[in-house]
């Protein structure tokens, strides 16, 4: 399978405890994407990365949250001090980021649940 | 600030039933705007682009149109495994923060046997 890959699928944390999720991109592809969906809306933003430069990132990002993205391969998100409204499905995506093509593939996911 | 607005919220089609789903949208330069396709618990699946007023796009029983303002996912003689969550999403032009996707709601199909 050659596609996007996230770990762990599913996640249950306490709150205040702190979270790693990791993201495999498709290999050839040099732009990376964060984005969180709760339940019944679409996915909404958080960050991105060309390579392994993080270029933007949303207001949605509070300072509990950071994203690396190591020699522009995999990309790992960090939430510290989980919070229950951090509760959500938090998605990775890819492309490239050349010619005439933006379409964006993503992962499975990985659902986090705060109790 | 970029905006998509999906409608119906949700949509229950017999089986064969044809109908179409409405993405509006308002964004300062279009680059592209998207259709994904999304089960229950599961990533987005991309389905098609479209980055210009007129183009269409076809997938089975799927084809995708564009205007200015809003486009249409069209879907003739629906089947079962049609159900799911269609989402419409943009891209704007410019700027550093220009490849994130703006997406909506999304309309939840139901398609009967």
């Amino acid at each position: 399978d050659t596609g996007v890959s996230q770990n762990p699928r599913h996640k249950i944390t306490k709150r205040g405890q702190n979270v790693t999720f990791r993201c495999d991109p498709i290999s050839e592809h040099n732009r990376l994407y964060w984005y969180r969906q709760t339940l019944g809306q679409g996915p909404e933003f958080l960050t991105y990365f060309q390579n392994e430069a993080q270029l933007e990132k949303s207001r949605l990002l509070s300072d509990r949250f950071s994203a690396e993205r190591p020699k522009g391969s995999f990309s790992t998100l960090e939430i510290q001090r989980t919070e229950q409204g951090d509760s959500a499905m938090y998605l990775c995506a890819s492309s490239l980021a050349s010619g005439l093509y933006y379409e964006q593939y993503f992962g499975p996911g990985t659902r986090l649940t705060v109790t | 600030e970029d905006q998509v607005t999906q409608s119906p919220e949700a949509l229950r089609l017999q089986e064969g039933e044809s109908s179409s789903l409405n993405c509006s949208y308002t964004v300062s330069g279009l680059r592209g705007l998207f259709w994904y396709r999304q089960d229950p618990g599961k990533g987005p699946e991309f389905l098609f682009t479209l980055y210009s007023a007129g183009e269409e796009k076809e997938k089975e029983r799927l084809k995708a149109t564009l205007t200015k303002k809003e486009s249409f996912l069209h879907i003739t003689a629906p089947k079962p495994e049609d159900s799911a969550t269609y989402l419409c999403a943009v891209q704007a032009i410019g700027g550093a923060g220009s490849y994130q996707l703006t997406f909506g709601k999304g309309t939840k199909l139901s398609v009967i046997p």
